[in-house]
């Protein structure tokens, strides 16, 4: 199974300011079809999670321009480039190019410091 | 609007069984594959495997292989998973989740809002 790994697991951030997570993958996630399918997701608290971004860099309708994705093979980056009090929760990373099973990061916890 | 809805909150005895429902609405429910996700307390997402909802193809994940059933009815839009035996660590909330179409494939652009299963004596 692909293990992804995320840091930071937990960023204090100051509202206004940017942030950024790892997530890191155990294998290359560029499928033999040529696309990469690394996704992040937000769960705020107490809600289902949320699609944000899907095949690395791809922002889903309706999400915030500060969020943006970037990243290739093993490598991977969220970034908010200005964090609001609405983005307080935890971002999980996923992959899936090798599958069974699609795996999930451990999630970093994002709060307002 | 498109949704997903998910049934009741369930409480189990261990070695019981619990079956989730998912109804879809807003779009053509055998037109996307329709994946499982559980949420331990605290925890973070596991993947336990999918269902076609045109043809009930499915595809589990080894972890819960022989245990998980998951089965859909198209005439009330509606897909189910059905976990058998349960443990005291099946504790969990379980989404729902739609697959992408062709261009967001093999990721999840709509989530249920979650049962939530406690399995306890």
């Amino acid at each position: 199974d692909v293990v992804m790994t995320q840091s930071p697991l937990s960023l204090p951030v100051t509202l206004g300011q940017p942030a950024s997570i790892s997530c890191r993958s155990s294998q290359s996630l560029v499928h033999s079809d040529g696309n990469t399918y690394l996704n992040w997701f937000q769960q705020r608290p107490g809600q289902s999670p949320r699609r944000l971004i899907y095949k690395v860099s791809n922002r889903d309708s309706g999400v915030p321009d500060r969020f943006s994705g970037s990243g290739s093979g093993t490598d991977f980056t969220l970034k908010i480039s200005r964090v609001e009090a609405e983005d307080v929760g935890v971002y999980y990373c996923m992959q899936g190019t090798h599958w069974p099973p699609f795996t999930f990061g451990p999630g970093t916890k994002v709060d307002i410091k | 609007q498109v949704q997903l809805v998910q049934s009741g909150a369930e409480v189990k005895k261990p070695g019981a069984s619990v079956k989730v429902s998912c109804k879809a609405s807003g779009y053509t429910f055998t037109g996307y594959y329709m994946h499982w996700v559980r949420q331990a307390p605290g925890q973070g997402l596991e993947w336990m495997g999918w269902i076609n909802p045109n043809s009930g193809g499915t595809n589990y994940a080894q972890k819960f292989q022989g245990r998980v059933t998951m089965t859909r009815d198209t005439s009330i839009s509606t897909a189910y998973m059905e976990l058998s035996r349960l443990r005291s660590d099946d504790t969990a909330v379980y989404y729902c989740a739609r697959e992408g179409d062709s261009s967001s494939q093999l990721s999840f652009d709509l989530w249920g809002r979650g049962t939530l299963v406690t399995v306890s004596s």
